[in-house]
Order: C-alpha cells, then sequence, then structure tokens
C-alpha cells in the first residue's frame, strides 16, 4: 500500500494564480483532512470529509475548496492564490481506531 | 473552547539530559491525545497516543485528566531525538465528526 500520496511535492504560484493539490489513499479509510502548516502556528484544519460526497469546512476554509467525488481522492483547489497562503500543505486520513495517517506534504510559494 | 497548547516554541538540550515538552488541552469530552514528530522536512508520524500506554524510542507519556496535560518525557536525550513535536487532541467536535486538533509545536535541539 501507497499510504497517502500528495502531488506536487513543491509548487512555486504567482499571485492571482489557481491551482489544484491532489491528495489519494489506498487505504479505503472514510475520513481525509486537509491541514496547512505554519512555523510557530501548529497544523491548521482547512477542510475535512467524512467520506464521498460530504465535506465540510475546519478552522481556516476561506481561499480553498474542494470536493470527495471518490473514496480515494480528496482534492484541495486554490482559486486566486495569495501570498498567505504560502505554507506546507498535509492531507491526511483516519480509520477507526487506526489513527491517522498523513501524506510527505505539498510546500507552496506564492509570488 | 477545544485547544491545544504546547508552551515551550524550543526546547534546547545536552545530550543524556531529561527532557520534557508540555502539552496542557482544553475538551469538554473524553479526549483521544497523541504526539506527532516531525524530523527534518519530513511528514508527520505517531510517536504516541495516550490509550495504547507504551513507550516509543524511551518516550512516554501520561494522561493527567485533572491537571489536563499530556507532557511528554524521555530520561535520556539522543541527537537523533531533535525533531519538531506536535501534541494533537482528537474528538468529536461541532458537527458530530472525528477531527485532530494540533497545537503549535515544540522544537527540540539536543546537542552532543
Amino acid at each position: 500500500n501507497a499510504g497517502v500520496t500528495q502531488t506536487p511535492k513543491f509548487r512555486i504560484l504567482k499571485i492571482g494564480q489557481s491551482m489544484t493539490l491532489q491528495c489519494t489513499q489506498d487505504m479505503n479509510h472514510n475520513y481525509m483532512y486537509w491541514y496547512r502548516q505554519d512555523p510557530g502556528m501548529g497544523l491548521k484544519l482547512i477542510y475535512y470529509s467524512v467520506g464521498a460526497g460530504i465535506t465540510d469546512k475546519g478552522e481556516v476554509p476561506n481561499g480553498y475548496n474542494v470536493s470527495r467525488s471518490t473514496t480515494e481522492d480528496f482534492p484541495l483547489r486554490l482559486e486566486l492564490a495569495a501570498p498567505s497562503q504560502t505554507s506546507v500543505y498535509f492531507c491526511a486520513t483516519l480509520q477507526g481506531n487506526l489513527g491517522y495517517t498523513f501524506g510527505s506534504g505539498t510546500r507552496l510559494t506564492v509570488v | 473552547a477545544q485547544r491545544v497548547t504546547q508552551p515551550e516554541k524550543l526546547l534546547s538540550v545536552f545530550k543524556g539530559a531529561p527532557v520534557e515538552l508540555k502539552c496542557n488541552y482544553s475538551y469538554s469530552g473524553s479526549p483521544e491525545l497523541f504526539w506527532y514528530v516531525q524530523y527534518s522536512r519530513q511528514r508527520l508520524q505517531l510517536l504516541l497516543r495516550h490509550i495504547s500506554r507504551e513507550s516509543i524510542k524511551g518516550f512516554t507519556a501520561d494522561l493527567n485528566k485533572g491537571e489536563t496535560s499530556f507532557h511528554l518525557k524521555k530520561p535520556f536525550a539522543q541527537e537523533e531525538d531533535s525533531a519538531m513535536y506536535y501534541c494533537a487532541l482528537s474528538g468529536r467536535f461541532s458537527g458530530g465528526y472525528n477531527k485532530l486538533i494540533f497545537g503549535a509545536g515544540t522544537r527540540l535541539a539536543v546537542h552532543p
């Protein structure tokens, strides 16, 4: 099993550009999460999903959108990139008492 | 409000010294607490969860509900322990779904 796979690993965007951060899991976990990690701030929850077709906002959803058309995929969309979205983004899954599994992260810089 | 507090941004010790990384939480229900570790530019890895009551890499953590704390301890720090450590709380929040919320993290630097 690959676990949780995130692509791309790195990306530089110009202000106003859009992009999609991909997250795929092969563990058939229902719960999926997107976090952003900023220095000194820990990880903040952006969006989460409890299953295909169901998504909800986390603590810092502004400027982002998500969709969950399949159990495996949970892409995060940035429509109009801003410098404040420069961060490292982590995708994670949860299944019952098995705990959370994190992807390796996407480092995004908006210039 | 649900919150995880890690009061120290940086903890600097010498090899062989004891280590205690502090974590306090605020949660109205029955919490499930974790410690995650992140080595330089790598993904977060689960270090400990309070329900397992195990010791990983010499680290232990005990849940103290009276003090709402879940401090991480190791009697003798090693250089390879240098990393970022996050305390996290899992519970059912608004909407009834499980979420994981994190503290701001503590960077542990172990010097030779």
